[in-house]
């Protein structure tokens, strides 16, 4: 199993660009969110999602949008980059009889 | 969720045991303690949870208070691997992180 996978790994956006970041996960995951982490800080949830067509708002949703259209994938979409937007993004995936979240190696954006 | 303090970062010797501590003194009767670590850069790795009776895996134990209101995360010989920051979240079990967070977590340096 490739476990939970995000692209890019790296990504640099000029202010009101929109851009979607991707996260799949190949272990049938019920359970996904998404995270940022500003530098020295902890993670903030910003959406996450109890299944296929199902999503939900986090503590920190607005700017980003959200869509499951599918178990695997669950991208994250930056409406209008802002630099406040400036953040690692984690993605996270959980079976829904477990309680262990796992997470992918993150995506490091940059609003210039 | 109830909210967590943690120290912001403590040492340990090589081989010897870390034992991290965090209060969550509003915790609820069904609420779970979680812990995580981050390695530099990378996403979070989970370790260990419990209701009320001490857990052990083969990563750690887990040392929750009688009264709940505090918890210890024990690495019984920590090694330089170890390195990382450690964070502790309360949760209500089985369901995704709703509006919970991460907080600044404490950071572990284990010294040779």
């Amino acid at each position: 199993n490739a476990g939970v996978t995000q692209t890019p790994k790296f990504q640099v956006l000029k202010t009101g660009q929109s851009m979607t970041l991707q996260c799949a996960q190949d272990m049938n995951h019920e359970y996904m969110s998404w995270y940022r982490q500003d530098p020295g800080m902890g993670l903030r949830l910003i959406h996450y999602s109890v299944g296929a067509g199902i999503t939900d708002q986090g503590e920190v949703p607005n700017g980003y949008n959200v869509s499951r259209s599918t178990t695997e994938d669950f991208p994250l979409r930056l409406l209008s980059a802002a630099p406040s937007q400036t953040s690692v993004y984690f993605c996270a995936s959980r079976d829904q009889g477990r309680n262990e979240q796992y997470f992918g190696p993150g995506t490091r954006l940059t609003v210039t | 969720d109830a909210k967590t303090t943690q120290p912001p970062s403590m040492d340990c010797a090589e081989g010897r045991a870390a034992n991290l501590p965090c209060n969550h003194s509003t915790i609820s009767g069904n609420e779970y303690v979680y812990w995580y670590r981050q390695i530099h850069s990378q996403g979070p790795q989970y370790i260990i949870h419990g209701l009320k009776n001490n857990e052990t895996n083969e990563m750690a134990s887990l040392i929750i208070t009688e009264d709940r209101k505090s918890s210890t995360l024990i690495l019984p010989h920590a090694t330089l691997r170890d390195t990382a920051v450690y964070y502790c979240i309360v949760r209500v079990a089985y369901t995704n992180a709703g509006k919970s967070t991460f907080g600044d977590g404490t950071t572990l340096t284990v010294k040779p």
